[in-house]
C-alpha cells in the first residue's frame, strides 16, 4: 500500500536560515502533491498545491520541489521566522484515483529567535 | 466568507456513551471529510461525504458513523466509546474535484476517561 514518509524529529532552526523538509512516499505515483502547515490544537491549512509535471513551485518565502523519480518532495522556507514555528504535513491524494487527500504525519519546525 | 465551523470544541465523555460531532462546511462546499488526529497514528481518513451520500471510507470500525444534510452540514457519531477514541477529529471541506485543497475547522478535541 502507499506509503508516506516525513522526519519524525523536530527541526531546530536560527532565524534567518532556510529550512528545509522532507516528504517521501513509495508505492505510489500521485498526480499531485500538497503542503500544510498545522499549529498545535487547530486544523490544518493549505500551503502550497505541485502537480506532478511541475519540478518546482514558489509562494513568498515558501519553495516547493517535485521529484517523482526519487519520489520525493522537498519544502523550503527561506527567512524563516519564529512565526514559521508549526508542524508541517505533506498531504497526496489516496490512491486508486481518489481525491481524498492522505497525509503523512508531518515534521515539526522550530525556528529560534 | 465563513470558514469550516465544528462544534462543540471539546469534549469529555465515559467509555461506553456515545458522542456526536457537527461541521458546518465553506458555503457552496458540497464534499465534508472526517479525519482522526491522534499523536501515535498522524491524520488518519474516516469518511468523505458528497450530497448526502458517503463516497469515501476509511479503516475504521462501524462505530463510526456519519452523514451529512441538503444543506452539507455532517454529523459524525461514534457509539460505544473507548479510550483509545481519545483525539482531535477534524472535518474538512471541499470543492471535490482533484487538485483543490481541504479546507479545515478547528476540530474538536474528544477526551474520552
Amino acid at each position: 500500500s502507499q506509503k508516506i514518509e516525513q522526519n519524525s524529529e523536530a527541526l531546530n532552526i536560527q532565524e534567518g536560515k532556510t529550512a528545509t523538509l522532507t516528504c517521501n512516499y513509495t508505492n505510489y505515483s500521485p498526480a499531485y502533491l500538497q503542503w500544510y502547515r498545522q499549529d498545535p490544537g487547530r486544523g490544518p491549512v493549505f500551503l502550497l498545491l505541485i502537480r506532478e509535471n511541475e519540478k518546482e513551485k514558489r509562494k513568498e518565502r515558501l519553495k516547493v520541489t517535485f521529484d517523482t523519480t526519487l519520489k520525493q518532495s522537498l519544502f523550503h522556507i527561506t527567512a524563516s521566522q519564529p512565526a514559521d514555528s508549526a508542524t508541517y504535513l505533506c498531504a497526496l491524494p489516496a490512491s486508486g484515483g481518489s481525491y481524498i487527500p492522505t497525509f503523512g504525519r508531518g515534521t515539526s519546525l522550530i525556528v529560534h529567535p | 466568507k465563513a470558514g469550516v465551523t465544528q462544534t462543540p470544541r471539546y469534549l469529555i465523555k465515559t467509555r461506553g456513551q456515545q458522542v456526536t460531532l457537527s461541521c458546518s462546511p465553506i458555503s457552496g462546499h458540497r464534499s465534508v471529510s472526517w479525519y482522526q488526529q491522534t499523536p501515535g497514528q498522524g491524520l488518519q481518513f474516516l469518511f468523505e461525504y458528497f450530497s448526502e451520500t458517503q463516497r469515501n471510507k476509511g479503516n475504521f470500525p462501524g462505530r463510526f458513523s456519519g452523514r451529512q444534510f441538503s444543506n452539507s452540514r455532517s454529523e459524525m457519531n461514534v457509539s460505544t466509546l473507548e479510550l483509545g477514541d481519545s483525539a482531535l477529529y477534524l472535518c474538512a471541506s471541499s470543492l471535490a474535484f482533484a487538485d483543490t485543497e481541504a479546507f479545515f475547522g478547528q476540530g474538536t478535541r474528544l477526551t474520552v476517561v
